[in-house]
């Protein structure tokens, strides 16, 4: 089945710094992918969401590259500040039976 | 829009006893998920439900039981509680279509005496 690496496990920056976490995945039918952030003490929530056809993807303060042909998904921090500090997790759906699969997470600490 | 709930919020109990979460959505989706998350870890899917009355095992189902009552409702039962045992139970909700995101609800905290 589907196994999802994602690193680092931990990362600390500095304000206003890039932050970059990088996810890489098995199964190469893999078409939508997830990235979610859980502050701490709380849930997990959706950040964006990409599929196949998108290989960049652009939010507030973030950046998604996809890159199908490395099976390579990155989350790029552009100027983080310490409201990001936080778990982020990548998830990846195979299109199949409802399931996506996660990443282990990544601890973002931001320091002022 | 829409919430989930998940009761109780803290739940404590003593090795070998048998421990039930509930979890509601009125989002009126169709697919629902427990997962369990150990600190500073990844989600892991313990059980899934397409619809209603429906079960489907995912990576750690052994010691736990679920149950799909009706749509808006998926209880877990963890069938015999082991001593240190420390864990966040996520509850999660989709439209289950393979690309519609999970929802997630804000957790039940286990600790086993």
């Amino acid at each position: 089945g589907e196994q999802v690496e994602q690193r680092p496990p931990h990362l600390s920056v500095r304000e206003g710094d890039s932050a970059v976490i990088t996810c890489t995945y098995t199964d190469p039918n893999s078409y939508y992918f997830f990235w979610y952030k859980q502050e701490p003490g709380a849930s997990l929530q959706l950040l964006m969401k990409v599929f196949s056809s998108t290989e960049i993807n652009e939010g507030q303060g973030f950046t998604v590259l996809l890159n199908k042909k490395d099976k390579r998904l990155s989350l790029n921090l552009t100027a983080a500040h310490p409201g990001d500090s936080a778990a982020y997790f990548c998830a990846v759906s195979a299109g199949s039976n409802n399931r996506i699969f996660f990443g282990d997470g990544t601890q973002l600490v931001v320091k002022p | 829009g829409g919430i989930i709930t998940q009761t109780p919020k803290f739940l404590i109990g003593q090795e070998g006893q048998k421990l039930t979460l509930k979890c509601q959505q009125n989002f009126n989706h169709d697919t629902m998920y427990w997962y369990r998350q150990d600190s500073g870890k990844g989600l892991r899917l313990i059980y899934y439900s397409i619809t209603e009355n429906d079960l489907q095992k995912g990576d750690l189902s052994e010691g736990y039981d679920a149950s799909r009552e009706k749509k808006s409702s998926f209880s877990l039962t963890v069938t015999s509680a082991q001593k240190n045992e420390m864990a966040v139970f996520l509850c999660a909700s989709s439209i289950g279509s393979n690309y519609a995101e999970q929802f997630f609800g804000p957790g039940t905290r286990l600790t086993v005496l």
